[in-house]
Formats: C-alpha cells, sequence, structure tokens
C-alpha cells in the first residue's frame, strides 16, 4: 500500500493567496483526520471526516479554513486568504477505527510570507 | 489545562540506558491510548498501543494506569537510532473516536 499520500510537500505563498493541500487516504480507511503542527502548539486537530462526512471541525481556527472531502480517496483542505501565522507543517492521517492509531501522510510544509 | 500533558525534555542518555516517560491524560472517558514516534521532519509514526494490561514490544514497554490517568513508555538499553520526540496519545470518545496528541518529549541517545 502506498500509504496517505499528500501534496504538494512544500508550498510557500504570499499573504492573502489561497492555498490548497491535498490528501489520498489509504483506501479502505473510513476516517480522515486534519492536523497542523507547530512548534509552539504542537499537534493540533484541525477536523476529521468519516465516510465523507465531516464529523468534528472544532479545530478549524477561522472561516479562512475549509475542508472538503468529496470521495473516499481524496480530501482537500484550503486556506483563504493565507496569512504568515498559518505557516506550520499540514498532517493528513487515515485509519480505519482510531482503536488501530492513525497513519500519518508525509506532511505539508507550508510557509506564508 | 491540556487534554494530555508530557515532560518535554530534552531526555538526554547514553546508549544502554534505560528512560522512561510519563503521560497524563484530563479526559477520563478517554478509551484508547498510543504511543507515536516522531523523527526530526518527518511524520508521526505509530509506535506502540497501549494496553491496561501493560504490553511489551521487544525493548519497548507501556503501561496504562487508569485510576491515575498517567501512561508511561520504557525503553531498555536505548540505541543511537531512538532518539527522536515521542508522542503520547489519548483517544475521546463519543460516538466517533479521536486522539489527542501530547506535544512530545524529546530523546537523545548519545554514544
Amino acid at each position: 500500500d502506498a500509504g496517505v499520500i499528500q501534496s504538494p510537500r512544500h508550498e510557500v505563498t504570499e499573504m492573502g493567496q489561497e492555498v490548497t493541500l491535498r490528501c489520498k487516504p489509504i483506501s479502505g480507511h473510513d476516517y480522515l483526520f486534519w492536523y497542523r503542527q507547530t512548534m509552539m502548539r504542537g499537534l493540533e486537530l484541525l477536523i476529521y471526516f468519516n465516510n465523507n462526512v465531516p464529523i468534528d471541525d472544532s479545530g478549524m481556527p477561522e472561516d479562512r479554513f475549509s475542508a472538503k472531502m468529496p470521495n473516499a480517496s481524496f480530501s482537500t483542505l484550503k486556506i483563504q486568504p493565507s496569512e504568515p501565522r498559518d505557516s506550520a507543517v499540514y498532517f493528513c492521517a487515515s485509519s480505519p477505527d482510531s482503536n488501530y492509531g492513525y497513519t500519518f501522510g508525509s506532511g505539508t510544509r507550508l510557509t506564508v510570507v | 489545562r491540556k487534554e494530555v500533558e508530557q515532560d518535554p525534555g530534552p531526555f538526554n542518555v547514553p546508549e544502554g540506558a534505560t528512560v522512561a516517560f510519563n503521560c497524563t491524560y484530563s479526559n477520563s472517558a478517554s478509551q484508547s491510548f498510543f504511543w507515536y514516534r516522531q523523527d526530526c521532519r518527518k511524520e508521526p509514526k505509530l509506535l506502540m498501543s497501549v494496553y491496561s494490561s501493560g504490553n511489551e514490544d521487544g525493548r519497548f514497554t507501556a503501561q496504562l494506569n487508569r485510576a491515575s490517568q498517567y501512561i508511561s513508555l520504557l525503553i531498555r538499553d536505548s540505541k543511537l537510532s531512538d532518539s527522536a520526540t515521542y508522542l503520547c496519545v489519548g483517544g475521546v470518545s463519543g460516538g466517533y473516536n479521536k486522539l489527542i496528541f501530547g506535544a512530545g518529549t524529546r530523546l537523545a541517545v548519545h554514544p
């Protein structure tokens, strides 16, 4: 299995621009999670989906952030407009059931200048 | 108060040493627990699950104390390759489980 695939690996953008991060979960995993990691705040859960339906988006920082999962093999996290404080590593993870833990993708390192 | 708290370290130990990490969680409803390992500039990877009865995987032993809401990880005979950040994770139940990660404990094993 190819694991959880995220793209791009690195993204540098100017403040105010729209950023779209992409994720392909492991086939057969019903849960998909978006996390953000910074030195100051560690790993923060932004939103998660079960069977393509958003279940808990209480971690989404503000309206500038949105996430979609149009089908079982694809999800996006969009930031519009981006700000320098959004700079972080964004991880996508998937799981068949949280009792088994999550498998993380390699992450997208976002820098907003 | 954070839901999952860990000593950030760093723990600097010589090869061959035994080192223990502790973690506390605040949500008594948490039902699933894990330890993850994260190398520098890499994604977190599942190290082991933590069961009430305690469990061992080679040089690694995990313990759970539900009464004290406390999780531990013991690493015996430390190797240079064990140098990483170790993340304690608690699962919050309620229809759909979600995992809350601690900030991590950094371990540096030196020759």
